[in-house]
Parts: C-alpha cells; sequence; structure tokens
C-alpha cells in the first residue's frame, strides 16, 4: 500500500513569504506527527493529530507556524513570515494510533529554503 | 524532559566487522524504545523497536535490548556489510507522561562501511 505522501518535495520562498507543506497519512492512520529536521540533527517534534485534533501543540516554536488536518486525513503546516532560520527538512509521519509504542511511519519530507 | 543521547559519529568500519552504536535515554515514564535507519536519499525507516524492559528487537541482523537498569538501547550487528552505510537514529516514545505519542531522537551516528 501506500506510504505517507508529502507535498512538495523541494520548497524555495523569498523571506517573508507564507508557505504550506501538505502530508498525505498511511489510510486508516489515525495519528498524524509533524517534525523538523536541520542539518545533522535528528528529528525534532513540532505538533501531532489524534484525529482532527492536535493533541499537543508544544513543539511549534512560535505563532508562525499553525497545522491544521480538518478531516482526520490529510494535514497542512503553515508558516507565516518565513525566515532563514525556518530553513529545513520538514517530516510527516503517521502512526495507527496516538499510543506510544506505535511505530510511526515517516514521508520523504519536505526541504524548506528561505533566501 | 526526555532525552536521547547517541554515541557522535561518523563511525568507519570495514565490511564484516562488528557494529555497536550506543545509544542512553532519560525519561519520566516508561518509554518505548526505537531505531530508525536513513539511508543516503531515502526517508526514515523503523528497523527495530522495544516496548518494555528485557525486549529484545531485531531486524536484518540488527538488534538492541531494552536496559532499564541502564537506561541503554544500544545497537548492535555481528557483519556488517556496505549496504548498511547510513545514519541511524534512537528515539524514544514515553508513554506515560504528557508527551504521549511523540518521538524524542537522538542526533542520529552516521555508519560508513568501506569494502
Amino acid at each position: 500500500g501506500a506510504g505517507v505522501s508529502q507535498t512538495p518535495s523541494n520548497k524555495v520562498t523569498e523571506k517573508g513569504k507564507y508557505v504550506e507543506l501538505r502530508c498525505d497519512p498511511i489510510s486508516g492512520h489515525t495519528a498524524l506527527y509533524w517534525y523538523r529536521q536541520s542539518l545533522g540533527q535528528g528529528p525534532e517534534f513540532l505538533i501531532y493529530f489524534q484525529g482532527t485534533g492536535a493533541a499537543d501543540d508544544s513543539g511549534l516554536p512560535n505563532d508562525r507556524f499553525f497545522a491544521v488536518r480538518p478531516e482526520g486525513s490529510v494535514s497542512t503546516l503553515k508558516i507565516q513570515r518565513t525566515e532563514r532560520g525556518d530553513s529545513a527538512v520538514y517530516l510527516c509521519a503517521s502512526s495507527l494510533k496516538g499510543a506510544g509504542h506505535y511505530e510511526q511511519y515517516f514521508g520523504p519530507g519536505t526541504r524548506l529554503t528561505v533566501t | 524532559g526526555d532525552s536521547v543521547t547517541q554515541m557522535e559519529g561518523p563511525v568507519t568500519l570495514s565490511e564484516e566487522a562488528f557494529l555497536t552504536i550506543n545509544c542512553t535515554y532519560t525519561a519520566t515514564g516508561y518509554p518505548s524504545l526505537f531505531w530508525y535507519v536513513q539511508y543516503p536519499g531515502e526517508g526514515l525507516q523503523l528497523l527495530l523497536k522495544a516496548t518494555k524492559a528485557d525486549d529484545k528487537g531485531s531486524n536484518k541482523g540488527f538488534e538492541a535490548t531494552y536496559r532499564k537498569e541502564t537506561t541503554s538501547f544500544h545497537l548492535e550487528k555481528g557483519s556488517v556489510q556496505v549496504s548498511d552505510s547510513a545514519v541511524y537514529f534512537c528515539a524514544l516514545s514515553d508513554q506515560t507522561t504528557d508527551s504521549w505519542g511523540k518521538f524524542q531522537f537522538g542526533a542520529g551516528t552516521q555508519v560508513v562501511v568501506t569494502p
């Protein structure tokens, strides 16, 4: 079956612009996660959805970052007034349920470059 | 808070050598532990997991044992191949705190296997 997909695979934007990153999880997975990975680092948690609601958004760095999952499937991560420090690979993952012992399946990521 | 510490890389070794990557963790609850692998140009893939103390996860010749007394989850493989060259990430998910569901990753260890 299909894995987690993310679009676009690459996004180059100018400082100050708005961007949207999309994630399509594995069908039937109720939990969806967003992470950010900087070069040479491990993924850093941003936000976690259980169904349509954000169960934990403690990793969002500031109020320029926002994510939605309106129908409990596809999710969009939105970044306003982008800054050069936002440049990173944004990873999406999904799991069957939101319990800690369920493995997370990762998408290929969106590489965001802010110039 | 929860954290994961991995040995720094790169780890360079010859084909058929024994590989160990150290991983230790700090958690307030009872975490599940995971190893993920990222091959060049690919996304994160689950390698193995263990959900309780003394469990051993294994896959593709790799093994790791959940040691609660030493808070460790070291990854081992008896005879590596060139195709094992990748970045390996240790991760935990704490099941008994408000961090339920989100993963805490280590910084990653790059492994380079030469013929």
